[in-house]
């Protein structure tokens, strides 16, 4: 167990519809990252956040957007689903916002299944 | 970021030690070295970083070659719980407290365990 936590665990919903998934990260990791593994493009980074702030953006679109809120848990949005919005999505956290040796961990993950 | 490759796939037999390569030829003198794996159907975990020693912990070793421009993880007696996909990515310690904390997963090598 990692401690850092993930709800929904699976999630299916329908093209154009929003969803929203939440993290919350390690007691004391202040820095939130999210990631989408797919099977054709496997994982990637597409925002992250450090004591409520975005500190860098990956491949995210859109119509995707996240927050941090004060408590330090993360929401990230997906709006106007399409099919290929199908994914498993991770969340991280870390104690930092940098890299080097800054070690993440990930929570369990959401699946979402967009018919 | 510099680029790493390792090779798709690789077998082991419970037990017995398993040594997974990665060239990162275009290494930088200020990139460390991390190894991450994911076991089926969760989210990746940390295993073990490096910069330029060679690096033991309770889950793996990590042998650094002189020129840094290889480096190979180590599991001492692989067991069926190792089965998993392991990444090595670089991360640059000048990035420490920045804003580019993000891990760059490749494809990784996926490793089966017999028993």
């Amino acid at each position: 167990d990692s401690g850092v936590t993930q709800t929904p665990k699976h999630l299916i919903t329908a093209t154009g519809q929003r969803v929203t998934l939440r993290c919350s990260p390690r007691s004391g990791d202040l820095s939130v990252y999210w990631y989408q593994q797919s099977l054709d493009q496997g994982l990637q980074f597409l925002i992250q956040y450090y004591n409520g702030e975005e500190r860098a953006k990956g491949n995210i679109l859109e119509r995707f957007s996240a927050q941090q809120f004060p408590d330090l848990h993360s929401e990230l949005n997906l709006s106007s689903l399409e099919l290929g919005d199908s994914a498993l999505y991770f969340c991280a956290s870390s104690v930092g916002s940098g890299a080097g040796y800054n070690e993440q961990f990930f929570g369990p993950g959401t699946r979402l299944t967009v018919l | 970021d510099a680029k790493t490759t390792q090779p798709n796939s690789m077998e082991s037999n419970e037990e017995e030690p398993v040594h997974l390569p990665c060239n990162h030829s275009t290494i930088s003198g200020t990139d460390y070295i991390h190894w991450y794996r994911q076991l089926p159907s969760q989210g990746p975990e940390y295993v073990i970083h490096g910069l330029t020693s060679n690096v033991n912990n309770r889950m793996a070793s990590l042998a650094i070659a002189e020129d840094r421009k290889s480096s190979t993880l180590i599991l001492h007696r692989a067991t069926l719980r190792d089965a998993a996909v392991y990444y090595c990515i670089l991360r640059d310690l000048r990035d420490y407290g920045g804003s580019q904390g993000n891990l760059i997963f490749g494809k990784g090598t996926k490793l089966s365990v017999k028993p």
